[in-house]
């Protein structure tokens, strides 16, 4: 059975930093591509990053470009991400997600909010 | 970047079919894929492909495709059906690798 879990969400001020974790199970981690997907408040769903098999190829979207690091350790079945420069607007639940032909598995989501 | 276009709200009577719709030219070279989200849940994938259900996901879901339109239908929507749904796809523009509709409230009465 895949499992994706999430961690490290919390309330974090603006301009400082938070790092994700995610740790997969259940299939083979260092076989599929990864991404993290954040959902604000009543919002509906925004793609954010993800990141090769490898690690050699990563994308972003354009609002966390130089803000926001995704990172994989495929020996631990792990994915990062690590967001500085937070601001209200990424307040968001973030899921992490495996990426295969299409985004097929996603975790339970860890809330992430920023604010003073 | 592209943007997929989905109608925000719509609602079918219990044992009705129901269509949802997400627009995009991204739409014309790749697949949609559909995700339903209940409140307080993961997003989960119930068609993706040209039209294929994952494991556990019931037959009454199903997916096509013409132009620049995905569509999801509901074949016979059950209560449990009333849920958020998110369309999504690559993103054909080359901004980056995925792109989501605003998604679509179905509400079944």
């Amino acid at each position: 059975e895949v499992q994706l879990v999430e961690s490290g969400g919390g309330l974090v001020q603006p301009g400082g930093s938070l790092r994700l974790s995610c740790a997969a199970s259940g299939f083979t981690f260092s076989s599929y591509w990864m991404s993290w997907v954040r959902q604000a408040p009543g919002k509906g769903l925004e793609w954010v990053a993800n990141i090769k098999q490898d690690g050699s190829e990563k994308y972003y979207v354009d609002s966390v470009k130089g803000r926001f690091t995704i990172s994989r350790d495929n020996a631990k079945n792990s994915l990062y991400l690590q967001m500085n420069s937070l601001r209200a607007e990424d307040t968001a639940v973030y899921y992490c997600a495996r990426d295969d032909e299409t985004i097929d598995y996603w975790g339970q989501g860890t809330l992430v909010t920023v604010s003073s | 970047s592209s943007e997929l276009t989905q109608d925000p709200a719509v609602s079918v009577a219990l044992g009705q079919t129901v269509r949802i719709t997400c627009q995009g030219d991204s739409l014309r070279s790749y697949y949609a894929s559909w995700y339903q989200q209940k409140p307080g849940q993961a997003p989960v994938l119930v068609i993706y492909g040209k039209n294929n259900r994952p494991s556990g996901i019931p037959d009454r879901f199903s997916g096509s495709s013409s132009g620049n339109t995905a569509s999801l239908t509901i074949t016979g929507a059950q209560a449990e059906d009333e849920a958020d749904y998110y369309c999504n796809s690559r993103d054909s523009s080359g901004n980056h690798p995925w792109v989501f509709g605003g998604g679509t409230k179905l509400t079944v009465l």
